[in-house]
This record gives C-alpha cells, structure tokens and sequence, in this order.
C-alpha cells in the first residue's frame, strides 16, 4: 500500500533563507507527483506538477525535484518571504490507480519570521 | 487556469438537518469530481469519487446514506450532509482532474452542525 510522508511536520525559518520540505513515498511505480499550498480555512492552490518521467520543475523561486528510485520529491523555496508561510502538501497519483485518486501526505507547516 | 468554485464557503446548520455544498468547474468540463474532508491540522481524507452520469463510488468507511453526492452534469458535483451531527462539522474540499494529470481544487465549506 502506497504511503506518502513528509518531514517536517512543522518549520519555522526567518526571511530570506533558503528551505527544503521532504515528501518520500514507498512505491516508486506512480504517475505524477504534486505540490500544493493550503492558506488556513482555504482550499488548496497547485505548485507544481512533476510527471512520472521528470526529473523536476520549476516556477519562479518555488523547484521540486522528483527520485522515484529513492521514493523522494523535495520542494526547494528560493529566498523565502513571509507571505510563502502556509501548509504544503505533496500528493501522488499512483500508477495503477485506474480511478486517479490522490494520495496525500500530512503537510509541512511552515512560518516565514519576518 | 482550471477553476473549481465551491459554495458555501462556510455554512452553520442546526443537527438533524441537511446541508448541500456545490462544485462546480468554470472553464472546463470535469468528468471526474473527487470530495475531500480535512480535520483541523490534519490532510485530506478522500470521501468519495463522482463520475459524471453515473453513481458515486465510496472509500471504505464513508457512509454513502449520510453523504449524498450527486454529479449530474461534466460541469457541477454536490455533496449534500444528511441529517448532520456535530461530529460532522469539518472542513469538505472538492477537486476535479484537469489536463496533464493535475488536479484543481475547491476553496472548500467549513461545515459547523450545532
């Protein structure tokens, strides 16, 4: 049974460094891998969208990077600023899921301290 | 971009009565419609799956007389509390598959039975 972890659960970084949130999961045979935002009491915003044959993928300061053999994806943030805090989400699609359920991990809490 | 609008964004009801919350997908025709609930500093728990034209399928656990969903056209999907207790009160996201493989989600529905 697939399983998607991150760590942290939570993080709290001043302004302007550079950070990394960890998404690993136990089978390497998925589909796509997705990075989400989620504001308090809000729905989820897309990041990024990492296909099974890509490496990673870039959006301004925001890169995620895809290992299927590792079973990892990490999301690099780039100068971060108080407006990045919020809860960040991978989600995977696993290959043999015919219904294109999403598999969700726990979420990274993170604080940009200004 | 994909936009799902999800109404209400926050809704108390009284128990034992009914609560509906729509979805529906403004620029695109959504087949597939996915509804989440999310605890308090939790993920997303997937509910259930809605094919256009067809019967909703369940996760394991969800009672599927207690959440009614109902996906009658490619562009709405509801999903209606019945008879709703206290211990229903949560936070329903829905989502719907948009091209490439991602996912557009909902702003989601507070729901608070008192």
């Amino acid at each position: 049974k697939q399983e998607v972890t991150q760590i942290p659960a939570a993080l709290s970084v001043p302004e302007g460094e550079n950070l990394v949130l960890n998404c690993s999961f136990t089978d390497s045979a998925i589909y796509n891998l997705q990075w989400f935002r989620q504001d308090p009491g809000k729905g989820l915003t897309s990041l990024l969208l990492i296909q099974s044959s890509q490496r990673e993928q870039t959006s301004g300061r925001l890169n995620a990077s895809l290992d299927k053999s590792s079973g990892r994806s990490t999301l690099y943030i780039a100068a971060s600023q108080p407006g990045d805090s919020a809860t960040y989400l991978c989600a995977l699609r696993a290959r043999e899921n015919q219904g294109g359920k999403l598999i969700f991990g726990q979420g990274t809490e993170l604080s940009v301290k200004p | 971009g994909a936009v799902v609008s999800q109404h209400p964004s926050r809704v108390i009801c009284k128990s034992g009565t009914s609560v509906k919350i729509e979805c529906r997908s403004l620029d695109f025709q959504a087949t597939t419609m996915f509804w989440y609930r999310q605890f308090p500093k939790q993920s997303l728990m997937l509910m259930a799956t809605s094919n256009e034209g067809s019967k909703a399928t369940y996760e394991q656990g969800v009672e599927k007389d207690k959440f009614l969903i109902n996906h009658a056209s490619l562009t709405l999907s509801t999903l209606t509390v019945t008879s709703a207790h206290p211990e229903d009160s949560s936070f329903y996201i829905c989502s719907a598959r948009v091209g490439h493989g991602g996912y557009t989600f909902g702003s989601g529905t507070r729901l608070t039975v008192v």
